[in-house]
């Protein structure tokens, strides 16, 4: 069964520092996400991504965050300057079509530490 | 604005019947999504509910009911290893996925 995989596992950075998080989709997966969920809280909505474009994006997703699929594999977010309350596990997901009654396929996720 | 409640926490014992409740408000409906999640780990889709009804997957089973935006997931012969967060998620008119907090479900011996 195809997965989507995730790098890093674990990232620790210092607050102020750039961070960014990769995701390897599911081939044929055209639409992408990125979740955080802040440990003990619940699963967040940041951006959806189609066509190297962002489709929709939530209120947390600022100017502080980016995404990118640099090399037409791999999504990337980004976050510039991060904050303690950046701490969080950051999921990325993707599906082949939003419209259609498929599930989102989540990556394992990265667990992010602002110290 | 857009609200999912479902309840904190439950507890059932090994073997069991449960009942997970979530009702819904939320701009538009284009589909209910249950996911469960181990801690620490990303979450798993269990099902999937856009007509109203009783879905079956094995021993879990999902309800809709969209006039009264409420669903429940089933979880029957419960195991250890249903031990688990479980999520309960809506796709809103923009396809988004707005989701709940989330119910901890703890299996006893």
């Amino acid at each position: 069964e195809p997965e989507v995989t995730q790098t890093p596992s674990h990232q620790v950075t210092q607050m102020g520092q750039e961070v960014i998080l990769r995701c390897v989709p599911i081939s044929n997966h055209l639409y992408f996400y990125w979740y955080r969920q802040i440990l003990g809280q619940k699963v967040e909505f940041l951006v959806s991504f189609y066509n190297n474009e962002i489709s929709e994006k939530s209120e947390i997703f600022d100017d502080q965050f980016s995404v990118e699929r640099p090399d037409g594999s791999n999504f990337t977010l980004k976050i510039r300057s991060t904050k303690l309350e950046d701490s969080a596990m950051y999921f990325c997901a993707n599906l082949p079509h939003p419209e259609v009654p498929y599930e989102q396929y989540f990556g394992p996720g990265t667990r992010l530490t602002v110290t | 604005g857009q609200n999912i409640d479902q309840p904190t926490e439950m507890t059932a014992t090994e073997g069991a019947i449960v009942q997970i409740n979530c009702t819904y408000q939320t701009s538009g409906f284009n589909g209910l999504f249950w996911y469960q999640q181990h801690a620490g780990e990303a979450p798993t889709f269990l099902s999937y509910n856009v007509l109203d009804g009783l879905e079956e997957k094995g021993r879990f089973s999902s309800f809709l009911s969209r006039s009264k935006g409420y669903s429940y997931l089933l979880l029957k012969e419960l195991q250890m290893k249903d031990s688990a967060s479980y999520l309960c998620a809506v796709r809103d008119s923009n396809y988004q996925l707005i989701w709940g907090a989330g119910t901890k479900l703890i299996i006893k011996p």
